[in-house]
Order: structure tokens, then C-alpha cells, then sequence
């Protein structure tokens, strides 16, 4: 069963800081990879997906998060953390050989927050 | 383009009863999930429609039940509240199948069982 884990609820970053939110995966074959990002009293927004290709894969708002096959991770990234980055931070995962059994898995989310 | 709607926005019933959330998906959108949201939960997957067909669904007890429409508007129903019923329910739209498109939420209906 495929599965998605954030190992940190929260990670905190000084603004200007490089920022790193960790992800990591469970799936049978190749994986496809979404990060969303809520803010407070909204829904999810999408950031930005791997779905096949280039490894890093760059997103809205600056964001980048690079495909490590070998390591099972999903990492979403941004050089410079800006304090409107802060807010809750979703992995989430879909194995492409199962799609018509399984649906997209989130993880439980992390919770970004950029002090300035 | 407008974006995803949901109706009511907040909503209180008690125990025992049953509520109907709505969804308006993306014009042009053709799959919409459901998904609940709790603190100690996280986002748990409820439903996901196609093309008016469930596609899939979360492990929820039958009292969670959803349909879509033809012109791919959405509707879930919980019967028989109980009180860890309680949560933000969240909508989603895509223009295709989840695989590999976004999704684009709506901003919840918060529901409070009391």
C-alpha cells in the first residue's frame, strides 16, 4: 500500500534563512508527487508535482523540491524563506500503477514557520 | 475563472442528524474529492468522483455517502452525526483524473456537531 510520511510537525526557519520540508514515500513503482500548502482558514494549494523527467522540479512562490528515487524522498525546498511562507505544508502521493484503487494519500502535514 | 466553491461555509447540527455539503468544481473540471480534515487526523480521504462515477473511496463507515452530478457538482451527506464528526470538509476539483493532475480546493465547510 502506498503510504507518505512528514517526519517533522514543525520546522522553523529565520527569515532569508534557505528553508527544507521532508517527505518521504512508500510505493511500489515509480511514484507521482504533489506538495500543497495551506494557509490558516483555507483550503490546500497546489505548489508543485513530479509526475516523470527532471528530478528537480521548481514550483509557485519559489519553491523547488528535487525526486530521489533511491531515497524514497520528496523534499520541498526554498532558498529564501520569506515570514509569508508560514503555514501547513502537504506531501502527498498516487501510485501510478494502482490509480483506479487507491486515491491521492496526503501526509499528516508540517507546519512551517519563518520567524523574522 | 471562479474557483471551487462549497456551501454552507460553517455549519452547527447536533447529534443524531444529517447535513448535505455542497461543491462547485472549476468550470470544466471533471473530477472532485471530498476530504476531511482534523487536527488529529490530518486529511483523510473520503471520495473521488469521475465523470459522475465514484472512483474511489476512503475507509468511512456508510453513513458518509457522496454523488456528482452531470455537470460535475458534488454533493456528500453524513447521516446519523456523531460527535467525531466534527471537521473542516474539504473539496477538490481537477481537470482530470487525480494521477496526475492538480487539484484545486475549495476553502471547506466547517462543520461542528455538537
Amino acid at each position: 500500500a502506498q503510504s507518505v510520511a512528514q517526519p517533522e510537525d514543525q520546522v522553523n526557519v529565520a527569515e532569508g534563512n534557505p528553508l527544507t520540508v521532508k517527505c518521504t514515500y512508500s510505493v511500489s513503482g515509480n511514484p507521482y508527487l504533489f506538495w500543497y500548502v495551506q494557509y490558516p482558514n483555507r483550503g490546500l494549494q497546489f505548489l508543485l508535482k513530479y509526475i516523470t523527467g527532471d528530478n528537480l522540479v521548481k514550483g509557485s512562490y519559489g519553491f523547488e523540491a528535487e525526486f530521489n528515487k533511491s531515497q524514497t524522498s520528496f523534499h520541498l525546498k526554498k532558498p529564501s524563506a520569506l515570514v509569508s511562507d508560514s503555514a501547513l505544508y502537504f506531501c502527498a502521493v498516487r501510485d501510478p500503477r494502482n490509480s483506479g484503487n487507491t486515491p491521492l494519500v496526503f501526509g499528516k502535514g508540517t507546519r512551517l514557520s519563518v520567524i523574522a | 475563472k471562479a474557483g471551487v466553491t462549497q456551501t454552507p461555509r460553517y455549519l452547527i447540527k447536533t447529534r443524531g442528524q444529517q447535513v448535505t455539503l455542497s461543491c462547485s468544481p472549476i468550470s470544466g473540471h471533471r473530477s472532485v474529492s471530498w476530504y476531511q480534515q482534523t487536527p488529529g487526523q490530518g486529511l483523510q480521504f473520503l471520495f473521488e468522483y469521475f465523470s459522475e462515477t465514484q472512483r474511489n473511496k476512503g475507509n468511512f463507515p456508510g453513513r458518509f455517502s457522496g454523488r456528482q452530478f452531470s455537470n460535475s457538482r458534488s454533493e456528500m451527506n453524513v447521516s446519523t452525526l456523531e460527535l467525531g464528526d466534527s471537521a473542516l470538509y474539504l473539496c477538490a476539483s481537477s481537470l482530470g483524473l487525480t494521477d496526475t493532475y492538480e487539484q484545486y480546493f475549495g476553502p471547506g465547510t466547517r462543520l461542528t456537531v455538537t
